[in-house]
C-alpha cells in the first residue's frame, strides 16, 4: 500500500528555535493535513492544504504555523518560534480527492522542545 | 460541541473475546464516522468508518454500530487477536466542506493470548 513518508522521526529543538517537519505524501493525493498528538491525547487537527492554500485551520495554528508545498513532492509544516508546549507527535496525512474517505497517515515526528 | 466521547480508556480481553469500544457525539452536523486503529510508533490507519444513513457496517471481524437517534456509535472486535492489540480512536467529521477529522481520546486495547 503506498505510504505518506515524514522525516525526520524524532526532532529536538530548543525553545524559540524554528523547525521544519517534512512530508511526502502519496503521490497522486490532492489534499494534504497536518495533525497532532500530544502525548497521551488525542489526535488534535491543525491544518487542511488543498491547491497550494489553507482550506481550514484550527485555533491551535496561529501564526508561529506555517505551512508550505514548495516543489510537486514535499509539505512542510514550519513552527516560527517553538514553545514547549509544542511538544508532540505531529503526523502528516493525505487523501487522493474531495470525495475520497481514506485519509492516509504518515509514521509521524516527534518533536520535543526543550 | 466539537467533542467526540469515547469509551473506555483502556480495555483487556482474552483472545476470541469480543471488545466493544463506546463513542458518543453531540453535532449532528457530523456525517462521517471512521475508526482509526494506531499500532506503536505508527500513525492511525483507517479501520472502517459509516455514514448515518445506515445502522451497521461489518468489514471483516470488524463492526460498527450507529444509532443516530442516541447520537452513539461503536466499534465491535469478533474473535479478537493478540494482533488486534493497539489503540483505537473513533473520529467524526462534519459535512459541508470541512475537512477536519475530530477524534476521541483513544482506547488502548490488549488482547491477551
Amino acid at each position: 500500500e503506498p505510504e505518506v513518508t515524514q522525516t525526520p522521526s524524532h526532532q529536538v529543538t530548543q525553545m524559540g528555535q524554528e523547525v521544519i517537519l517534512r512530508c511526502v505524501p502519496i503521490s497522486n493525493h490532492l489534499y494534504f493535513y497536518w495533525y497532532r498528538q500530544i502525548l497521551g491525547q488525542k489526535v488534535e487537527f491543525l491544518v487542511s492544504f488543498y491547491n497550494n492554500e489553507i482550506s481550514e485551520k484550527s485555533e491551535i495554528f496561529d501564526d508561529q504555523f506555517s505551512v508550505e508545498r514548495p516543489d510537486g513532492s514535499n509539505f512542510t509544516l514550519k513552527i516560527r518560534s517553538t514553545k514547549l508546549e509544542d511538544s508532540a507527535m505531529y503526523f502528516c496525512a493525505s487523501k487522493a480527492g474531495p470525495t475520497s474517505e481514506k485519509l492516509f497517515f504518515g509514521s509521524g515526528t516527534q518533536l520535543s522542545v526543550l | 460541541q466539537q467533542q467526540v466521547k469515547q469509551s473506555p480508556q483502556s480495555l483487556i480481553v482474552q483472545k476470541g473475546g469480543i471488545p466493544i469500544i463506546n463513542c458518543a457525539y453531540e453535532n449532528t452536523a457530523f456525517d462521517y464516522f471512521p475508526w482509526y486503529q494506531q499500532f506503536p510508533g505508527k500513525g492511525p490507519a483507517l479501520l472502517i468508518a459509516i455514514r448515518p444513513d445506515v445502522s451497521e457496517k461489518k468489514e471483516g471481524r470488524f463492526t460498527i454500530s450507529f444509532n443516530k437517534s442516541a447520537k452513539q456509535f461503536s466499534l465491535h472486535i469478533m474473535d479478537s487477536q493478540p494482533g488486534d492489540s493497539a489503540t483505537y480512536f473513533c473520529a467524526a467529521e462534519r459535512g459541508g466542506g470541512s475537512e477536519k477529522l475530530v477524534f476521541g481520546k483513544g482506547t488502548k486495547l490488549t488482547v491477551n493470548p
